[in-house]
């Protein structure tokens, strides 16, 4: 397996703009995690999926955020407008988890975000 | 409620001798718990897992972490560290529940180890 897929793994974009970042989990995992890693606030979740669905997102910082999970195999972060504090490497995780039974996480390489 | 307490912010060991970073938790109920090495501009790999199997568990590049109920303590170990051990290591909590939403995973802070030559 390819394990997770992020894309773009470097953006730089100008403050306004519309940021998309994409994540393929790895197949068969259920659960979807989004987080955020700064130098001052560490690592921080955003947003998690369960069978597509969003189950919590109570780290999405503002409107200007939102996720989707149109399948199985697909998600996407999105910021608009963007603004130069969201630059930050943003991760895409997978697991499958089931009752009684917590897969591991496993992470993507990161997309590092830059707003100027 | 869960959370993770890793208990040094940054650790400095010399090459060849023993790395030791802790970690308390606290869980309602049965744990798993993990291990994340994460070295600079890479993303976070799994070093080793405790599932409610055996209690001393053996990971990748000879780390090794011994769960302790009675301390809810999850400690990771290592004999000798090595130079490419210098990374941050973040400690995580899961609950195993019955549950239709998944289950949530709760990270530590993170401790930055250093490897002098």
């Amino acid at each position: 397996d390819a394990g997770v897929i992020q894309s773009p793994r470097h953006e730089v974009t100008e403050m306004g703009q519309e940021v998309t970042l994409r994540c393929k989990p790895i197949s068969g995992h259920n659960s979807l995690f989004w987080y955020r890693q700064t130098m001052m606030r560490g690592l921080e979740l955003l947003i998690y999926f369960n069978n597509n669905v969003p189950i919590d997102d109570s780290g999405m910082p503002e409107d200007r955020f939102s996720a989707k999970m149109p399948n199985a195999s697909f998600s996407t972060l999105k910021i608009q407008p963007s603004e130069p504090r969201d630059s930050a490497v943003y991760f895409c995780a997978s697991s499958f988890s089931g009752p009684l039974n917590t897969g591991e996480l496993f992470f993507g390489e990161g997309s590092r975000l830059t707003v100027l | 409620a869960q959370s993770v307490t890793q208990l040094d912010s940054h650790v400095s060991v010399s090459e060849g001798t023993p790395v030791l970073l802790r970690c308390n938790y606290s869980s309602s109920y049965s744990p798993s718990l993990f291990w994340y090495v994460q070295h600079p501009n890479k993303g976070l790999q799994l070093l080793l897992k405790y599932t409610s199997a055996a209690t001393l568990v053996k990971g990748i590049n000879g780390f090794e972490a011994e769960f302790k109920k009675s301390e809810t303590s999850f400690h990771l170990t290592k004999p000798s560290a090595h130079m490419s051990d210098a990374a941050e290591y973040f400690c995580v909590v899961s609950d195993t529940v019955l549950s239709n939403t998944g289950n949530q995973f709760y990270f530590g802070t993170g401790t930055s180890l250093t490897v002098i030559p």
